[in-house]
């Protein structure tokens, strides 16, 4: 399967605790995205990576929220000291850049859901 | 007020039937517009991007009215298999595709 891969697919945990999800993205995209999405609403944008550079961040990514990309490979999404008001459900997504490929497009993965006990 | 607004429905709609979405957004410096598709606990996939002078893919017609700030979803003869979300979505062009998605509606096609 050469689509974004993302695990764990689930994951509970009890507040306080501290979780980490992973995201490989579509090989050849150097273009990298954590969305979050809460039930009835649509994904809702945390942060972005070029390559291994973080470019932007939401204000919704407070400082218990980390992201990694090191290797411009696959990227990391740590949340510490977990509330019960993180319980969503975590997408990854990447795109090529280039304007070859449609400027809208990007492919996600299955997500990562979190609920917080 | 919400980037992207939409009706979050559902919209009930018999097979066969034609139904229309609706969706205004508040950035006037939005460049690119979207529809993606939601299954339920399925990731989002687009569907068609939504140009000015409109654009049609088969049952789907999407409209964008630049003026008006509001874009729109027409689906013809309507499948079962078209239930479904469908995510408004609008690239805030902030020099990356940065994608604001609105809550989505909820479409159900019965038999």
């Amino acid at each position: 399967d050469t689509g974004v891969s993302q695990n764990p697919r689930h994951k509970i945990t009890k507040r306080g605790q501290n979780v980490t999800f992973r995201c490989d993205p579509i090989s050849e995209h150097n273009r990298l995205y954590w969305y979050r999405q809460t039930l009835g609403q649509g994904p809702e944008f945390l942060t972005y990576f070029q390559n291994e550079a973080q470019l932007e961040k939401s204000r919704l990514l407070s400082d218990r929220f980390s992201a990694e990309r090191p290797k411009g490979s696959f990227s990391t999404l740590e949340i510490q000291r977990t509330e019960q008001g993180d319980s969503a459900m975590y997408l990854c997504a990447s795109s090529p850049s280039g304007r070859e490929w449609g400027p809208g497009e990007l492919f996600f993965g299955e997500g990562s859901r979190l609920t917080v006990l | 007020r919400k980037e992207v607004e939409q009706d979050p429905g559902p919209f009930n709609v018999p097979e066969g039937a034609t139904v229309a979405f609706n969706c205004t957004y508040s950035n006037s410096a939005s460049q690119s517009f979207f529809w993606y598709r939601q299954d339920c606990r399925k990731e989002p996939k687009l569907l068609m991007s939504v140009y000015s002078s409109g654009n049609e893919d088969g049952r789907f017609t999407a409209q964008l009215n630049r003026a008006s700030q509001y874009i729109s979803l027409l689906i013809r003869d309507s499948k079962l298999s078209d239930s479904a979300t469908y995510l408004c979505v609008v690239n805030s062009n902030t020099g990356f595709q940065k994608l604001v998605f609105g809550t989505g509606t909820r479409l159900l096609v019965s038999p």
